[in-house]
């Protein structure tokens, strides 16, 4: 159904935990994003690799720390997080990074910080 | 700043009927704008995407208009099915860099 899938699907964690997402993406693209969506909210972009560099961090704390080993892999490093954080974390991937490119989302993660 | 705008209430509507969705955008003139639909527990998925010079755009049963005067697009589905029932969301290219900004969503909900 998707090229893009999402490990765990679900995750429930302490505030003084620490966890990882992960994001693998089979469809040869080369920019992979991150996105933080709460109920009733727009999508918030987190971060955004091109090439695995990173070209975007959208004022993230820093209890979330992303990693992007290779074009096809994401992490999302999660430690000491808020119940605020708790939502569906999205990722995506797109061919290239403008903005005529159609993004390609994975199931997400969904995230209740206790 | 830029900001976009979906109905926020739900849209509920009988099968068989047209639904039409609306998406305002403020402060900004985007080239582009993408349609998505979003099910339960899972992530969106591209539908349509139009550019400014594009009055109209169409696939299968979807239509999408953007006018560029009145800073709005909508998004039709003709004949709609309860197959159709899900959040649908807009999203524009921002301003820095290419990265996309997403409306809330409309859920849209079509009875049968």
């Amino acid at each position: 159904e998707t090229g893009v899938t999402q490990t765990p699907r679900h995750l429930v964690m302490g505030m003084t935990n620490k966890k990882s997402l992960k994001c693998e993406q089979h469809l040869g693209h080369n920019a992979m994003y991150w996105y933080k969506q709460s109920a009733k909210k727009p999508l918030e972009l987190m971060f955004v690799y091109s090439l695995e560099e990173r070209v975007e961090n959208n004022s993230v704390p820093s209890r979330f720390s992303p990693e992007c080993p290779n074009s096809s892999h994401l992490f999302l490093h999660l430690h000491t997080l808020q119940p605020e954080d708790s939502a569906l974390y999205l990722c995506a991937s797109s061919q290239g990074q403008g903005g005529l490119e159609t993004q390609y989302f994975g199931p997400g993660t969904r995230l209740l910080v206790l | 700043s830029q900001k976009i705008e979906q109905n926020s209430e739900a849209l509920n509507i009988q099968e068989g009927k047209t639904a039409t969705l609306t998406c305002n955008y403020t402060n900004y003139s985007p080239a582009y704008l993408q349609w998505y639909r979003q099910d339960p527990g899972r992530g969106p998925v591209f539908l349509l995407l139009i550019r400014e010079n594009e009055k109209e755009k169409r696939k299968e049963r979807l239509k999408v208009t953007f006018d560029t005067t009145l800073k709005q697009s909508l998004f039709h589905i003709t004949a709609s099915q309860p197959a159709d029932s899900a959040t649908y969301l807009c999203a524009v290219l921002g301003n820095q860099g290419g990265k996309l900004i997403f409306g809330q969503g409309t859920e849209l909900s079509v009875k049968p």
